[in-house]
């Protein structure tokens, strides 16, 4: 199956400092999802990148694909203790295939 | 809630033991996914049915047995498990139309293998 690799696996930060998890691949990806998943929780669905140098926002989080489609960001802005969790990148090239990242545990300090 | 519904949310059993685990998804999606979670590792895609059709067998071992009766229902049989197959088992469904699509996953059955 398709591999992705993410870092950092663990991020320990102080409320309010940023925080950024990077995706890369070895091949070129048709798209990338992210997904949220909360400690004890299932993984959620936040967004989905497609073209080449793409951009979103959500509140404070912004997402990042690579102009060479091969890796992608998710950057939060000031954390919050809210935003504790594993963030995940998954990448879908055929379909109804998903294959996810090894996932960053991000945990916020106050 | 997601729409849908794994049980059970937590089960014991032994080596020698026969369990099933169950998913149900309400939102009229034609595919269904079992992924495991372990500790320290990637969420692993084990099996993908579309419209009733398994279409992926990510080299899952035979003790593992998937059985899908419609588009809704998606079942994991489990015999002769080992320790190493304790995890979180995370059932997941989506509209089945290709690329673009999100999963919804449901909160999982915790597996403890003794």
């Amino acid at each position: 199956g398709q591999q992705v690799m993410q870092i950092p696996q663990y991020q320990h930060v102080q409320e309010g400092e940023d925080f950024t998890t990077y995706c890369n691949s070895s091949t070129t990806l048709s798209n990338i999802q992210w997904y949220k998943q909360r400690p004890g929780g299932h993984p959620v669905f936040l967004i989905q990148l497609v073209k080449s140098g793409e951009v979103k926002k959500q509140k404070r989080l912004t997402f990042q694909f690579g102009e060479a489609k091969k890796n992608s960001s998710l950057h939060i802005t000031a954390t919050q203790t809210t935003d504790v969790g594993t963030y995940f990148c998954a990448v879908s090239n055929t379909g109804n295939q998903f294959y996810f990242g090894t996932g960053t545990s991000l945990t916020v300090i106050p | 809630e997601t729409g849908v519904t794994q049980t059970p949310r937590h089960l014991v059993m032994g080596m020698t033991n026969k369990k099933s685990l169950k998913c149900e998804q309400h939102l009229g999606h034609n595919a269904m996914y079992w992924y495991k979670q372990s500790a320290k590792k990637p969420l692993e895609l084990m099996f993908v049915y579309s419209l009733e059709e398994r279409v992926e067998n990510n080299s899952v071992p035979s003790r593992f047995s998937p059985e899908c009766p419609n588009s809704s229902h998606l079942f994991l049989h489990l015999h002769t498990l080992q320790p190493e197959d304790s995890a979180l088992y995370l059932c997941a469904s989506s509209q089945g139309g290709g690329l673009g699509e999100k999963l919804f996953f449901g909160s999982g059955t915790q597996l403890s293998v003794l």
